[in-house]
Order: structure tokens, then sequence, then C-alpha cells
């Protein structure tokens, strides 16, 4: 079925162990989003994408790295994982950065770092 | 940094009332986004816009750009519609410029 699909939709790992979230879209849209969302907090980029090969850096990139080798997929790596980055985790995809076709996310990963 | 407040954070509500969910912002934007969280976790895409009004079934959302704020409204609530909504404004500037407000979260009660 076309659309977003996150992976793994729940993680228990270990504080310092690195950990790589997956997104995979069938849309073949350009923009890819990765944010958090936290109690108290509204969702939160971390990083983005224009393109293969073009990311960028969000509100809130400190522990993160991403890749985009190919337009479909934008993994998203937590280096050495900290209990700070426990957190439900949105993969989003755009046609345009102005998301004048709206956008759509992933279901989501729930992320627990102990 | 544009800065996004809903009110109220919580509502709870009969099933068959009309609800009303306020979004402001301080920055003019170029478009203003609604989404629906359901209880699962997934995000919705409802509405996009950037001025007057749409609809779609039972919901509008309404914006005033001289006065920085939308409002979701859902005429004839049901249970189904419980979720937490959430307004995102887009200040423009490409495509880090989203800010997300915190949420409603809304129940209806049968």
């Amino acid at each position: 079925d076309a659309g977003i699909t996150q992976s793994p939709r729940y993680k228990i790992t270990e504080t310092g162990r690195q950990v790589t979230l997956m997104c995979h879209q069938t849309w073949s849209h350009s923009y890819m989003f990765w944010y958090r969302q936290d109690l108290g907090h509204g969702l939160r980029l971390i990083y983005y994408s224009a393109a293969a090969d073009i990311t960028d850096k969000g509100e809130v990139p400190d522990g993160y790295v991403v890749s985009r080798s190919k337009t479909e997929n934008f993994p998203l790596t937590l280096e050495s994982a900290t209990r700070s980055q426990t957190s439900v985790y949105f993969c989003a995809s755009s046609e345009s950065s102005t998301f004048t076709y709206g956008y759509t996310f992933g279901s989501g990963t729930r992320l627990t770092v102990v | 940094k544009n800065e996004v407040e809903q009110s109220p954070q919580n509502l709870t509500a009969q099933e068959g009332e009309f609800i009303t969910i306020n979004c402001s912002y301080s920055v003019g934007i170029s478009a203003l986004h609604w989404l629906q969280q359901h209880p699962g976790g997934g995000i919705v895409s409802l509405f996009m816009l950037s001025s007057g009004k749409k609809k779609h079934g039972r919901l509008i959302a309404t914006i005033n750009i001289q006065e920085k704020h939308s409002s979701l409204h859902i005429t004839a609530s049901h249970p189904r519609d419980s979720a937490v909504y959430i307004c995102a404004a887009h200040s423009g500037g490409g495509a880090d410029g989203l800010t997300f407000g915190k949420g409603t979260h809304l129940i209806i009660q049968p």
C-alpha cells in the first residue's frame, strides 16, 4: 500500500547504543522530514531532506545523523542514544517545501532509551 | 521564531456538541495547517489554508490573517472525533518553516 512506512513501531535500547529508525515512502515526494514529539512540546524538526543526497538540520539535530541515498528512504540514526532521546519519532514527506499539497506522516516509532 | 499557541489544551464534550479549537501565532505566515492525531498515534493532515475558510464534512477551518488567529470547528461531534488536534504555522522560507502547536486533546463522550 502506498504511503510512508516507519520501522520499528516500538524500540527499547540502552544508553550509548546506536539505533537506526527507518522511513520509506512510496509517493516519490522530494521532501522528507524527521520530527520528535514530546510531552509539553509541539512536534520539533530534527532533520529534513529536499532530495537524495541533500539534507539539512532542523531545530533539534544534536545527537542524530541522517542520510538519503535514495529518494524513497530517509533513515535516522542515533549515534549514541541518551535518555533524553526517549520520544516518539515521526517521519513525514511532502511534494513541496511550501506544503502546498499537504504532507503525509508515518505511524511513528516509540523509542525508549534505558 | 513563530510562537504557536493552542487553546484549550484539553476539551471534553458530549456527542452532538459544536466544538471550537483555537490557534494563534505571533509572526505572519504563508499558510496554516490543521492536523489530527488519533489515539493510536497516526497523524493526518486535515486542512491547509492561507485565507478565509475551508470545509470538509463536519470540519470547518477558518483563518483571520490580520488577527493571526485560526479556528477549527467540528459540527455534530461524535466519539470518533476524539483525537489530538494540532495546528502548524508555516512562516515561509522553506521546508523548515513549520512551527507546531502543542495540540488540543479532544474527548467526545457518547
